[in-house]
């Protein structure tokens, strides 16, 4: 089974920060990842798709890169209503997998 | 607009089977590409994939789980239904359906998820 592993568990920023959150699988995996955020008590949402490609009405300050096994979530100036929890997520068409997430908090 | 959401018992008892329901609107799951997904989250824990049915009845499951769970689709009610079965107090978490429009299946439309604890 591919498994995915996030870095760092835990993030601590400030408004208006460039925040970095890195994601590895175990093996390739092309491009087929997702990002998702997710708010306490909500239902995760969808920020990326194929690795890179963002999702409609998601703000421009977020952005996706990486193929293979090294991936990466960027915001470009953290906003307040960013801090939440973060996941990778591989799919396919036969098996999908989170990664363990990482919270972005406020310093 | 895509929504959906689900149902079900808040409180199972260890060993019995737990039946949730997806019901949703805004898409059709006979439209070709189409998915309907479970994924659970623990308390305090990350998000976990459960199961998928497609539009043309194809069905996939976790490894892990796949001995405990059935998934079917009623398409004529718009609804997608999990059974887990000999349910035990960890697998208490919240239950969130998905939809995914694409192939391979990404998840773009979530319920807002239902609590499910698990307890004698």
């Amino acid at each position: 089974d591919i498994q995915m592993t996030q870095s760092p568990s835990t993030l601590s920023a400030s408004v208006g920060d460039r925040v970095t959150i890195t994601c590895r699988a175990s093996q390739s995996i092309s491009r087929w990842l997702a990002w998702y955020q997710q708010k306490p008590g909500k239902a995760p949402k969808l920020l990326i798709y194929k690795a890179s490609s963002l999702e409609s009405g998601v703000p421009s300050r977020f952005s996706g890169s990486g193929s293979g096994t090294e991936f990466t979530l960027t915001i470009s100036s953290l906003q307040p209503d960013d801090f939440a929890t973060y996941y990778c997520q591989h799919y396919n068409d036969y098996l999908w997998t989170f990664g363990q997430g990482t919270k972005v908090e406020i310093k | 607009q895509i929504t959906l959401k689900e149902s079900g018992p808040t409180l199972v008892k260890p060993t019995q089977t737990l039946t949730l329901t997806c019901t949703f609107s805004g898409f059709s799951l006979t439209s070709g590409g189409v998915g309907v997904g479970w994924i659970r989250q623990p308390p305090g824990k990350a998000l976990e994939w459960l199961a998928l049915i497609y539009w043309d009845d194809d069905k996939r499951y976790s490894p892990s789980l796949k001995n405990r769970l059935t998934i079917t689709k009623d398409t004529s009610k718009n609804q997608v239904v999990l059974t887990m079965t000999n349910m035990d107090p960890v697998d208490t978490a919240t239950y969130f359906c998905a939809h995914s429009g694409s192939i391979p299946a990404y998840f773009d439309y979530w319920g807002q998820g239902t609590l499910v604890t698990v307890s004698s």
